[in-house]
Order: structure tokens, then C-alpha cells, then sequence
């Protein structure tokens, strides 16, 4: 059974970068096939994609946090990385790491995910 | 940017059939996926590909996809199913993404 665990701050100050790392067990990053990946959920809104990367490096990124968002990959600790530069307020939200796959078509989904963490953004 | 909306709301009795729709722009040509999520706990898929159920998932969830509208059906409904459901996409346009509908909150009366 895989799991997901996040892991961070909870507490960034405006206009710093906010850094999550997401540990992964039960299943390996490096087998392939999948696309490791960050959401975000602001305080009783919606879900929002962030953006996610595959074991070989390769990213893709929500075309309006691109600008700020970093995703990365470390295949010997089993885990894969976020950091979102310049927060504010806005930013505050629930973070969850998920894993997406996807079939015979390209388009992805999201089967495993972490139980997220509050990140709150304040001086 | 594709758009999905969803209804804010949706109410039903129990063991009625609940109906939950996500319109996009030609939808029926794309795969939706579905998620249900309650109170202070992570999302979880319920369908995929328009109509695929995860092991696990009751067969009372099901999905369909046609035209400008997807829906999850959820049928015999039981008020452990009270939760926010999200549909999801892939947009491959020329900068292809992720996107989520606005979610809707089932309410079981």
C-alpha cells in the first residue's frame, strides 16, 4: 500500500519561499509510470493543482503559479519536493502530495494522497 | 483556460439516487475523474475515466460523460456519502495542466 507523507513548515513569512517535502512508502519513485505531484486547497475552497513531476525530472506546472513554483525529485530518499517563491497570504492553504497515473489516454489521476498540511502565511 | 463548473449544491434523500454534473466545453471528449472528500481528510478517487471505479468504491458510484456534461450518479444513497465531490480533467492545450471543477457539497436530508 503506498502512502504519502508531507512534511514543512507550517509557518511562512510573506514573501519568503515556502518548502514541503513529501516522503513516499510502500512503493518505489524510481519504478516509473507515475506522476508525483502537489495540490493545494485554500480554507474551505476548492482543490487547485500546483503541478507534478515524473522520476526522470520532467515537470509540468499550473500555468499561474508557474513563475513561482519549483517541483523536484530526490529517487535515493524516496522523495519529491516543493517550493513556491515570494508567498503571501494568498498562499495559505492545505498542501497535499498525491501520486497521478493515467491509462492508455493521457490524462492523469490522482489515486494515493497524503493527508496534507496547513501552511499558513503571516508575518 | 478550460473551465469545469460544477453545482455549488446538491440535496437528496436517503436511499435515493443523487446526481452530480461538471459541464465543461465539449466535455464528452476528455476523460473525467472524480474525487469525494469529507471533513479535515485528504481527497479520494471514486471514478476515473469517466466511468472506472477504483477497488473499494461501491458500485453504487457510477459515472457517464457525454457532450458538454459529465455526472457522477450515486445511487441508494447513504448518508456516509455527505461529502464535497470534485471532477477533474486534463487540459492538453499548449500548456497543458490539471483542472479541477469548483466542487459541490452532497447533502444526504
Amino acid at each position: 500500500q503506498v502512502q504519502l507523507q508531507e512534511s514543512g513548515p507550517g509557518l511562512v513569512k510573506p514573501s519568503q519561499t515556502l518548502s514541503l517535502t513529501c516522503t513516499v512508502s510502500g512503493g518505489s519513485i524510481s519504478s516509473g509510470g507515475y506522476y508525483w505531484s502537489w495540490i493545494r486547497q485554500h480554507p474551505g475552497k476548492g482543490l487547485e493543482w500546483i503541478g507534478y513531476i515524473y522520476y526522470s525530472g520532467s515537470t509540468y506546472y499550473n500555468p499561474s503559479l508557474k513563475s513561482r513554483v519549483t517541483i523536484s525529485v530526490d529517487t535515493s530518499k524516496n522523495q519529491f519536493s516543493l517550493k513556491l517563491s515570494s508567498v503571501t497570504a494568498a498562499d495559505t492553504a492545505v498542501y497535499y502530495c498525491a501520486r497521478a497515473r493515467e491509462g492508455a489516454t493521457p490524462s492523469p489521476y490522482f489515486d494515493y494522497w497524503g493527508q496534507g498540511t496547513l501552511v499558513t502565511v503571516s508575518s | 483556460s478550460y473551465v469545469l463548473t460544477q453545482p455549488p449544491s446538491v440535496s437528496v434523500a436517503p436511499g435515493k439516487t443523487a446526481r452530480i454534473t461538471c459541464g465543461g466545453n465539449n466535455i464528452g471528449s476528455k476523460s473525467v475523474h472524480w474525487y469525494q472528500q469529507k471533513p479535515g481528510q485528504a481527497p479520494v478517487l471514486v471514478i476515473y475515466y469517466d466511468s472506472d471505479r477504483p477497488s473499494g468504491i461501491p458500485e453504487r458510484f457510477s459515472g457517464s460523460n457525454s457532450g458538454n456534461t459529465a455526472t457522477l450518479t450515486i445511487s441508494r444513497v447513504e448518508a456516509g456519502d455527505e461529502a464535497d465531490y470534485y471532477c477533474q480533467v486534463w487540459d492538453s492545450s499548449s500548456d497543458p495542466h490539471v483542472v479541477f471543477g469548483g466542487g459541490t457539497k452532497l447533502t444526504v436530508l
